[in-house]
């Protein structure tokens, strides 16, 4: 079964870096996946694809702050410089022949 | 810039139906497959349906398979999601979600662009 595991909260200081772990399901370790952040109250925006090798390809006008990587199953989402507007929800998203899987959502706090 | 704009939400009671439209412009809506997802208030994102850009093909979440109808009139570029028999459960803001349509081993891949989202609340 295709699963993609997030941890639920993440914490960091304003202009610091913080990276978001989405880990695939042992048997799709080499599926791409995209994020995506949900600021409050507002609906989700794409980040970025990233693919198995680690190589991205990020959405419309976003920042170069924003930077994706990769290791074994685990996808990455690395935020430097945090801005308070970084504080959201970020979800990955990874897809199948005839499925879409979400990962439960990290929350992401600026302190 | 790409627009998705959802309508058709409200107040439905248990068991009853509700028909979701989303009107898609500055992109050619016929090239690239469509999706509905939903987000039950203070939980995640869930997929709930798909459909191709010609909308021969449909893809639905276990959850709602049987309920939900997912279809599309690319002379309107219009999206629709039709729900009957809807449940306490049902209750969400949905959005729909444009497929960002590059081409790979899927006919599905990731969004790239989001609707502002609508309510849909089913209670008595």
């Amino acid at each position: 079964q295709l699963v993609l595991t997030q941890s639920p909260s993440a914490s960091a200081s304003l202009g610091a870096s913080v990276k978001l772990t989405c880990t695939l399901s042992s048997a799709h370790n080499n599926y791409a996946i995209a994020w995506h952040q949900q600021q409050p109250e507002k609906g989700p925006r794409y980040l970025m694809k990233v693919n198995n090798d680690g190589s991205h390809i990020k959405g419309d006008a976003i920042p170069d702050r924003f930077s994706g990587s990769s290791s074994g199953a685990d996808r990455y989402l690395t935020i430097s410089s945090l801005q308070s507007e970084d504080e959201a929800d970020y979800y990955c998203q990874t897809w199948d022949s005839d499925i879409q899987v979400f990962g439960g959502g990290t929350k992401l706090t600026v302190l | 810039e790409v627009q998705l704009l959802e309508s058709g939400g409200g107040l439905v009671q248990p068991g009853g139906s509700l028909r979701l439209s989303c009107t898609a412009s500055k992109f050619t809506f016929t090239s690239f497959a469509m999706s509905w997802v939903r987000q039950a208030p203070g939980k995640g994102l869930e997929w709930v349906s798909a459909i191709s850009g010609g909308g021969g093909t449909t893809y639905y979440a276990d959850s709602v398979k049987g309920r939900f109808t997912i279809s599309r009139d690319n002379s309107k570029n219009t999206l629709y999601l039709q729900m009957n028999s809807l449940r306490v459960e049902d209750t969400a803001v949905y959005y729909c979600a444009k497929d960002s349509g590059i081409v790979g081993p899927t006919p599905l891949t990731y969004f790239d662009y989001w609707g502002q989202g609508m309510l849909v609340t089913v209670s008595s």
